[in-house]
């Protein structure tokens, strides 16, 4: 069966410190894997996806992610975390030959401390 | 483009009432996706449509609730009658190509 795990529920990180938030799938074949953003009373909001190819992917705001087979995980970081990166943070994957269906992570929600 | 456009942003009933959430997705989209997030159970997909027609409800809690997508830029998601664990932020989401999907900003739902 498909599953996500996002093992931390919370993430502090100091303004300028690099981020990083983690995420563990495990999916049958190649998935697609995806990362959103929730900001308060806000519906969630697109970061980056993996579909194939380049193992490290970036996405907006400055984050990037970096899809690892072996260890079945894609970890969502940043270089230099901001104060308005505050947020809940959803790692989704898809089984590109099974359903349309995402399975979602619990979330984590970072906070970036100034 | 606007993005998904979703209506009331609010709303507040009592237990028996009728409730009718609405969804506009993004012009071009062919899928449309319905989810609940709750503290308790985090987001669950309710229903999918791809086309306007329905492929998979399993995710619909029970007969109270029902869903339609009678065009490509309108779908409601109605329960009825509403109970207060019905209580939750309803999302609709629509994707060009099933792998990417867009969020619109949420109903929250809160039965009395």
């Amino acid at each position: 069966a498909q599953s996500v795990a996002q093992p931390e529920d919370q993430v502090n990180v100091a303004e300028g410190n690099p981020l990083t938030v983690k995420c563990t799938y495990s999916v049958s074949g190649n998935p697609y894997l995806f990362w959103y953003v929730q900001y308060p009373n806000r519906g969630l909001q697109f970061l980056l996806k993996y579909i194939t190819g380049d193992n490290l992917v970036k996405g907006s705001y400055g984050f990037e992610a970096e899809f690892n087979k072996s260890q079945t995980s894609f970890h969502l970081k940043k270089p230099s975390a901001l104060v308005s990166d505050s947020a809940l943070y959803f790692c989704a994957v898809r089984d590109p030959l099974g359903t349309y269906k995402y399975i979602f992570g619990t979330g984590t929600r970072l906070k970036v401390l100034a | 483009d606007a993005g998904v456009i979703q209506s009331p942003r609010h709303e507040v009933t009592e237990m028996g009432q009728e409730v009718t959430l609405r969804c506009k997705p993004i012009s071009g989209h062919n899928s449309l996706f319905w989810y609940r997030q709750t503290m308790m159970r985090g987001l669950e997909l309710l229903i999918y449509f791809n086309n306007n027609v329905p492929i998979d409800d399993s995710g619909m809690p029970e007969d109270r609730f029902s869903a339609k997508m009678p065009n490509a830029s309108f779908s409601t998601l109605k329960i009825q009658p509403s109970e207060p664990r019905d209580s939750a932020v309803y999302f609709c989401a629509s994707s060009p190509d099933r792998a990417t999907q867009y969020f619109g900003p949420g109903t929250r739902l809160t039965v009395l």
